[in-house]
């Protein structure tokens, strides 16, 4: 079975500029996350979604940052535009509904110059 | 709002030997899960157990155990037999268990294995 998909694996940006990260969760899982997690931190959630719902997005910089699910499969994460800060890893992970673990890609390291 | 706390940025332990990391957190619920996940240098977030707060039981998984204290909030994570694939960063997480909740983190404890 395949796992998490995160593309792309790296990105280099300059500032003000746009970016935008996709994932594909694992088949059947309705749940999705989108954290971020800056350099010797632990991931922090930016966005959870329960199918196409946004159901928690407290944590996300709406002024810049926003992510969409359509038909609640893949996803989007944009940010737009960019700042020195957003250097980070993003990572994203899918669920099944009741299910106790979340399921991790390896992320895309995005570094904004 | 829950907390996590790693106090341990770093830790190293003697290849065969035995380590342990630990971990506290703080909240109010009475129902939740609570995890340690390894994320090696290819940053995927891998976990290696799981234990739910209404169990009493210590979780087990081959060479990896945890001392959960209820109580005292700490859920520390003994390696045994520690091999060179055990070297990443390891992270203590909660979530509650109400819904699929998103995890709380702490902020990591470098594990590094001495050949």
């Amino acid at each position: 079975e395949a796992g998490v998909v995160q593309s792309p694996r790296y990105k280099i940006i300059e500032k003000k500029q746009p970016v935008a990260f996709w994932c594909n969760p694992i088949s059947g899982h309705n749940t999705l996350y989108w954290y971020l997690q800056n350099l010797g931190q632990g991931p922090e959630l930016l966005i959870r979604y329960e199918n196409e719902e946004a159901v928690d997005d407290s944590q996300l910089p709406k002024d810049r940052f926003s992510a969409e699910r359509l038909k609640g499969v893949d996803s989007t994460l944009k940010i737009q535009p960019a700042e020195l800060g957003d250097s980070a890893v993003y990572l994203c992970a899918s669920s099944p509904t009741g299910g106790t673990e979340a399921f991790f890609g390896q992320g895309t390291r995005l570094t904004v110059v | 709002a829950q907390t996590v706390t790693q106090s341990q940025p770093e830790m190293s332990v003697q290849e065969a030997e035995t380590v342990t990391l630990s971990c506290t957190y703080d909240t109010s619920e009475s129902d939740y899960y609570l995890f340690w996940y390894k994320q090696p240098p290819s940053r995927q977030m891998i976990l290696v157990i799981r234990q739910e707060a209404y169990k009493q039981q210590n979780a087990t998984e081959n060479r990896f155990s945890v001392n959960f204290q209820k109580a005292a909030k700490s859920f520390s994570l003994k390696i045994s037999d520690s091999q060179l694939g055990d070297a990443a960063m390891y992270f203590c997480a909660y979530r509650s268990n109400f819904g699929n909740e998103k995890l709380t983190f702490g902020t990591g404890t470098r594990l590094t294995i001495i050949p």
